[in-house]
């Protein structure tokens, strides 16, 4: 397993464009999360599954946000309408549900909007 | 908002031990303290977490107050690799459903040759 796997790595759109973006959790963990982090802050908590059920949403994610995680196993984050505040590092990470839910994240997603 | 209070910054030379402090004079019984690290451009790593006791484990020791108000991290023989910005969180163990973590802005530690 190489762990937790994020694609794009990179991507620039243009303002009201759609963006889809990939997380390939660690096999076993059955818990997901998604976080967004912009330049000199920490990560700041979207959303997370255990399984295919979306447990709980930020009200940081508005309407034009929506994940998925339809088998269980991978998860997609979709941006509709992108705006230039949407400009963030988008961070997934996976975990186990029991024990000390230790996270570990992928490498992120860089979102630019123009 | 964050339950813990860390300083920005924090230097230290290559080859001694960083002190990595971090607040949370408001932690009830049943929350752990965890310690992840964000080197640049990448995702953040978990290093360790607590509850009461001190821990250690191959990256760090993490040693936690009698009132556990506070706690420090310890890298013993810090490395340039080293350089990150250091998240402090405590997270309440046994919270449900609810189980995610609450991040501040960390302490950005600098190691120097």
């Amino acid at each position: 397993d190489t762990g937790v796997s994020q694609n794009p790595r990179h991507k620039i759109t243009k303002r009201g464009q759609n963006v889809t973006f990939r997380c390939d959790p660690i096999s076993e963990h059955n818990r997901l999360y998604w976080y967004r982090q912009t330049l000199g802050q920490g990560p700041e908590f979207l959303t997370y599954f255990q399984n295919e059920a979306q447990l709980e949403k930020s009200r940081l994610l508005s309407d034009r946000f929506s994940a998925e995680r339809p088998k269980g196993s991978f998860s997609t984050l979709e941006i509709q309408r992108t705006e230039q505040g949407d400009s963030a590092m988008y961070l997934c990470a996976s975990g186990v549900a029991s024990g000390a839910n230790v996270l570990t994240f992928g490498a992120g997603s860089r979102l630019t909007v123009l | 908002d964050a339950k813990t209070t860390q300083p920005p910054s924090m230097d230290c030379a290559e080859g001694r031990a960083a002190n990595l402090p971090c607040n949370h004079s408001t932690i009830s019984g049943n929350e752990y303290v965890y310690w992840y690290r964000q080197i640049h451009s990448q995702g953040p790593q978990y290093i360790i977490h607590g509850l009461k006791n001190n821990e250690t484990n191959e990256m760090a020791s993490l040693i936690i107050t009698e009132d556990r108000k506070s706690s420090t991290l310890i890298l013993p023989h810090a490395t340039l690799r080293d350089t990150a910005v250091y998240y402090c969180i405590v997270r309440d163990y046994n919270a449900g459903n609810n189980r995610k973590l609450i991040w501040g802005l960390g302490t950005s530690l600098a190691v120097n040759p």
